[in-house]
């Protein structure tokens, strides 16, 4: 199942709202998780089954959607924010990830 | 608290096989509804999903390897490992071993491992 998510890059302030998007090419019946990956760093998941998020993670990240097309919001934008984020389909094996979004602070 | 931990040459030459090992401190593999999984990373094909093995045994792998795959688990050693075979610098990339939950998230991630392909 092709995943695809965008942007592909973007720049945020401290203090910005920012949503970033995945779109799959089948419904996938809500089996969509979400990633962080800090520079040098393994990803780290932050949100399971589309919109619950993973203990420990900031509530400040959040997930939205459904069937095909889903969400990740970071509400209040921080510096320690900066990452490369990921979705992944876990629908139907072989589990896909889409190309990710870089995000920078301006 | 489950941790993992990738082992394993760095450095596998050309139409040879690749062999890492993920060592599990925290928890038992042989316990609970899981998958232990191999998950690569390269610059040119972003995150690519290898393939798991399940507490009970039984395995999947992604077909776009060709066949080239076999996942195993060592429960004496709580260890699982990876065999690549015929390997290409196509293969070349960050290999991470992790846990899949019962909610079929990955969590937790090993630190990752390079593996350059290269004569």
């Amino acid at each position: 199942i092709q995943v695809t998510q965008s942007p592909s890059s973007l720049s945020a302030s401290v203090g910005d709202r920012v949503t970033i998007t995945c779109r799959a090419g089948q419904n996938l019946n809500n089996y969509l998780n979400w990633y962080q990956q800090k520079p040098g760093e393994a990803p780290k998941l932050l949100i399971y089954g589309a919109s619950s998020l993973q203990g420990g993670v900031p509530s400040r990240f959040s997930g939205s959607g459904s069937a095909t097309d889903f969400t990740l919001t970071i509400n209040s934008v921080q510096p320690e924010d900066v990452a490369t984020y990921y979705c992944q389909q876990t629908y139907s094996t072989p589990y896909t990830f889409g190309q990710g979004t870089k995000l920078e602070i301006k | 608290q489950v941790q993992l931990q990738e082992s394993g040459p760095g450095l596998v030459k050309p139409s040879q096989t690749l062999s890492l090992t993920c060592n599990v401190s925290g928890g038992s593999i042989s316990r609970g509804n899981y998958y232990w999984t191999w998950i690569r990373q390269s610059a040119g094909k972003g995150l690519e999903w290898i393939g798991r093995i399940h507490t009970g045994g039984s395995t999947n792998y992604n077909p776009s390897l060709g066949g080239r795959v076999t996942i195993s688990s060592d429960s004496s050693k709580n260890q699982f490992s990876l065999k690549l075979t015929s390997v290409t610098a196509a293969d070349t990339a960050v290999y991470y071993c992790a846990r899949t939950l019962f909610n079929l998230a990955v969590d937790p991630w090993g630190q990752g491992t390079l593996v350059t392909v290269s004569s």
